[in-house]
């Protein structure tokens, strides 16, 4: 099984809706966090979460929503989506405390808004 | 500005050739520098860290050089093989604040 599972891993869905993305782990980090991908662009920060409850905003955090109610799980909520949210969502963790330590990513969620 | 710029922005080879990728960065102050590689419909996954002191390392196939002075790093891939297609990402991490800043990334396609 994967250490870090995205669900689901492709979704299409209409201007207006809600979506949720869901993202568990099982190396046990404290530290997890969402991004999306754009043709062209770097993986941009959405938000982070360093504990349970704890919430940061990142550099694009307009129109999302986090929830970090476990340490395992960490979803990404868009409330109202819209076109330009099309992108690719990556989840990643990360060792407690320690600067050098590699982000491990999800294999990602591709999310279609029509 | 803090950037991570890369280069090429895509590179297509023929199998068993050696190839070079460029990474230049403006973060200041400088934690570390890490190369990734991202396989199609994958996510991205570690191949090495560079820190300040560290100017080549190696994992198999692929060596990854760091030069603090002019802020540039290159990864090395030998001998390529047709696995080795992905995109190539550089993300270097700030110092202090410990932000990370992302490349966009070279596509790497290696063909027979």
């Amino acid at each position: 099984d994967a250490d870090v599972t995205q669900t689901p891993r492709n979704r299409i869905t209409k201007t207006g809706k809600r979506i949720m993305l869901e993202c568990s782990q099982t190396k046990g980090h404290d530290r997890m966090y969402w991004y999306r991908q754009d043709p062209g662009l770097g993986l941009r920060l959405i938000y982070y979460s360093f504990d349970v409850k704890d919430i940061n905003k990142g550099e694009i955090s307009d129109g999302y929503s986090v929830s970090r109610q476990a340490q395992a799980k960490f979803s990404l909520s868009l409330e109202s989506a819209i076109p330009n949210q099309t992108a690719l969502y990556f989840c990643a963790t990360s060792g407690n405390r320690v600067s050098n330590q590699p982000q491990h990513f999800g294999d990602g969620t591709r999310l279609s808004i029509l | 500005k803090n950037q991570v710029e890369q280069s090429p922005q895509s590179l297509i080879i023929l199998e068993g050739k050696n190839c070079t990728l460029q990474c230049n960065y403006t973060v200041s102050p400088f934690s570390n520098l890490r190369w990734y590689k991202q396989d199609t419909g994958r996510g991205p996954v570690s191949l090495t860290i560079m820190t300040f002191s560290e100017n080549t390392k190696s994992n198999g196939r692929y060596t990854a050089t760091l030069d603090a002075d002019t802020k540039q790093s290159s990864l090395h891939i030998t001998a390529s093989q047709l696995s080795d297609s992905a995109s190539y990402i550089c993300v270097v991490r700030e110092t202090g604040a410990n932000n990370l800043f992302f490349g966009t990334g070279t596509r790497l396609t290696v063909i027979p």
